[in-house]
């Protein structure tokens, strides 16, 4: 079974800095989607980044990059320059490419704070 | 363009009534997917509809139950309300079914329901 496990409940990072919010996944699928989702305080989550398992390199949107170690099973989201609305829950999600159903499986999430 | 919407925002509804939330998903979105979101924890996968047929359903029983129509909107049904019940539910939609990455899905506000 697929499972997704993100071990720290809670950081606090100062402004500016960099933050990596750690994710290791389990899955016996050879073919897999790795996902990073925000949720701030309003309830939305917000699509930040995505990493296919077949990807070579590793994914990078604007501020945010997953660190992809495919033999670890991690997939770490790594935020530059944080900001005082990254504070938020961040959610690591994962799904298998051979289910016809979209079903993501979220891991229990990190509440960040930015700190001025 | 609009994202995902929801309806109601909010909801406070008693034991063993019934409740429907609603999903309007991205325009040219054809799948929608429906989660529970218990306070503290990550989303759980309820249901997926594509093409107005299910495609997936998670570990919910059978108070459960959801359609689609053919403007791709969807519907989430639940009877005999329990306490249990109460929790942030969100909607997601998609582009299709094929493809990790054309599986990427984007949520909704939610609708927050309580039940007392």
């Amino acid at each position: 079974a697929q499972k997704i496990t993100q071990t720290q409940p809670g950081m606090f990072v100062q402004e500016k800095e960099a933050v990596t919010l750690d994710c290791t996944y389990d899955t016996s699928d050879q073919s897999y989607g790795l996902f990073w989702y925000k949720q701030p305080s309003s309830g939305e989550m917000i699509f930040l980044i995505y990493q296919g398992s077949y990807d070579e390199q590793n994914a990078t949107e604007g501020r945010y990059s997953l660190n992809f170690q495919k033999a670890r099973k991690s997939a770490n989201l790594v935020i530059s320059a944080s900001q005082l609305g990254d504070s938020a829950m961040y959610f690591c999600a994962m799904r298998d490419a051979y289910s016809s159903a979209s079903k993501i499986i979220f891991g229990s999430g990190t509440r960040l704070s930015i700190r001025p | 363009d609009a994202g995902v919407t929801q309806s109601p925002t909010h909801l406070i509804k008693t034991r063993g009534q019934h409740v429907t939330l609603r999903c309007s998903p991205i325009s040219g979105h054809k799948s929608v997917s429906w989660y529970q979101q218990v306070l503290g924890q990550g989303p759980q996968f309820i249901f997926q509809y594509y093409e107005k047929e299910e495609r997936g359903r998670g570990n919910f029983p059978d108070r459960f139950s959801a359609r689609q129509f053919p403007n791709y909107s969807s519907e989430l049904n639940v009877n005999a309300l329990l306490l249990g019940d109460s929790a942030l539910y969100l909607c997601a939609s998609s582009f299709s079914t094929g493809g990790l990455e054309q599986e990427t899905q984007y949520f909704g506000p939610g609708t927050r329901l309580l039940v007392l």
